[in-house]
């Protein structure tokens, strides 16, 4: 059974930095790309970042570019994103996601629980 | 960035109604385009790809139709489980991209 399993949400201050971590099992990680999208409580979905499966390639919305890196480790089955200068506006709930197919342009067949990250001071 | 955005915003039906929900791109996409269902306090499901394909376990009566620009899900018969929030995702480029949802709501 897929299983993602986000952690390392929280409160943090206007301007401070995050470090989100996805859990991954179930399947083969290292053949997988992986993706980060977020949602504001009552809002729509907004896509975050994404990574192929030998990271290699990384993906950013314009609204986290230059403050936002996602990684991953394929030995740990773990994704990361690495969030810093936070803003009011990156308050929401972060979902990691794994993509379906090899292409590297795929839709998000599995889902993380969600994790809340709270940027307030 | 390609735009994609969903008509209606909210959909009041009732058990048994046949609903259909629209997405535009703001260009053309083929037909990569993804189907989500989102209930409160949970995470997306995947339910449509490639525009008109069933991922598997997907009950039959949803459907999906469209390619480049215009696309649309259609639930043939509407059950209680299917009141939620649906999103609509480009995938054509590097870029994925949602709609903002259309929430099918008990009229």
């Amino acid at each position: 059974e897929v299983q993602l399993v986000e952690s390392g949400g929280g409160l943090v201050q206007p301007g401070g930095s995050l470090r989100l971590s996805c859990a991954a099992s179930g399947f083969t990680f290292s053949y997988s790309a992986m993706h980060w999208v977020r949602q504001v409580p009552g809002k729509g979905l907004e896509y975050v970042s994404g990574i192929s499966s030998n990271g290699g390639s990384t993906y950013y919305a314009k609204s986290v570019e230059g403050r936002f890196t996602i990684s991953r480790d394929n030995s740990k089955n773990t994704l990361y994103l690495q969030m810093g200068s936070l803003r009011a506006e990156d308050m929401a709930v972060y979902y990691c996601a794994r993509a379906r197919g090899l292409s590297g342009k795929d839709p998000f067949d599995y889902w993380g629980q969600g994790i809340l990250v709270t940027v307030s001071s | 960035d390609i735009q994609m955005t969903q008509s209606p915003s909210t959909l009041s039906a009732s058990v048994g109604d046949r609903v259909t929900i629209t997405c535009r791109a703001s260009q053309s996409i083929s037909i990569w385009l993804a189907w989500y269902q989102q209930k409160p306090g949970k995470a997306p499901k995947f339910l449509i790809y490639a525009a008109s394909t069933l991922e598997s376990g997907v009950p039959s009566r949803f459907s999906g139709s469209g390619s480049g620009t215009e696309f649309t899900l259609t639930i043939s018969s509407l059950q209680p489980d299917d009141f939620a929030t649906y999103y609509c995702q480009q995938y054509n480029t590097y870029s994925w991209t949602f709609g903002q949802g259309t929430k099918v709501e008990i009229k």
